[in-house]
């Protein structure tokens, strides 16, 4: 089983949509969670952290369920800006010392 | 956020020649930083952890011998490709640990070697 796992995607949806993404990993001692995402050819950038108790951030909410090592993004009426790769990302050590990303998925919304 | 920068940012290269990369966090001392490698349509993967003023702790399948990192100070980290093939064509990225509030990594960049 990989370490963190996420929907293969592509997902295309029309601008306005609502879109979910989800995450699940692996190990149980992991210690944080972020969302990055990654425009085509450039470095992915920090979208936000996720905290236990959840946390929204203008259109985008993001979840965690350490039971059962589950995070979700969701993102409220899409923008075409909101195109991009969309990485889970998880911090299995400390101190920043082992962040795993997942493989990513990969959303475009359409005019 | 924290900045970091790469250079260079686009490598072309005769097989066997030797690149070097450059990773500086611009506005924060990083003691940790760390490489990844990405091809295309997969996801990062972890090359090596640069820890300043240290040996690099590398990945698993990563030959330290072939990608040579050097973390002289707490605002630079260089990564060296040595003898590189078609094969190392790559997207390479660097980040480097903030520890200012909540730990996250922030990412150069990107430098693509192309290698001929």
């Amino acid at each position: 089983r990989k370490e963190v796992e996420q929907d293969p995607g592509p997902f295309n949806v029309p601008e306005g949509a609502t879109v979910a993404f989800n995450c699940t990993y692996s190990n149980s001692a992991s210690q944080s969670f972020f969302w990055y995402r990654q425009d085509c050819r450039k470095e992915p950038k920090l979208l936000m952290s996720v905290y236990s108790s959840g946390n929204e951030d203008g259109r985008f909410t993001a979840q965690l369920n350490r039971a059962s090592q589950y995070i979700s993004l969701l993102i409220r009426d899409s923008k075409l800006s909101d195109s991009a790769t969309y990485l889970c990302v998880v911090n299995m050590g400390n101190y920043g010392q082992n962040f795993v990303f997942g493989p990513g998925t990969r959303l475009s919304v359409l005019p | 956020g924290a900045v970091v920068s790469q250079h260079p940012s686009w490598v072309i290269c005769k097989s066997g020649t030797s690149v070097k990369i450059e990773c500086r966090s611009l506005d924060f001392q990083a003691t940790t930083m760390f490489w990844y490698r990405q091809f295309p349509k997969q996801s990062l993967m972890l090359m090596a952890t640069s820890n300043e003023g240290s040996k690099a702790t590398y990945e698993q399948g990563v030959e330290k011998d072939k990608f040579l990192i050097n973390h002289a100070s707490l605002t630079l980290s260089t990564l060296t490709v040595t003898s590189a093939h078609p094969e190392d064509s790559s997207f390479y990225i660097c980040s480097a640990r903030s520890t200012g509030g909540r730990e996250t990594q922030y990412f150069g960049p990107g430098t693509r070697l192309l290698v001929l």
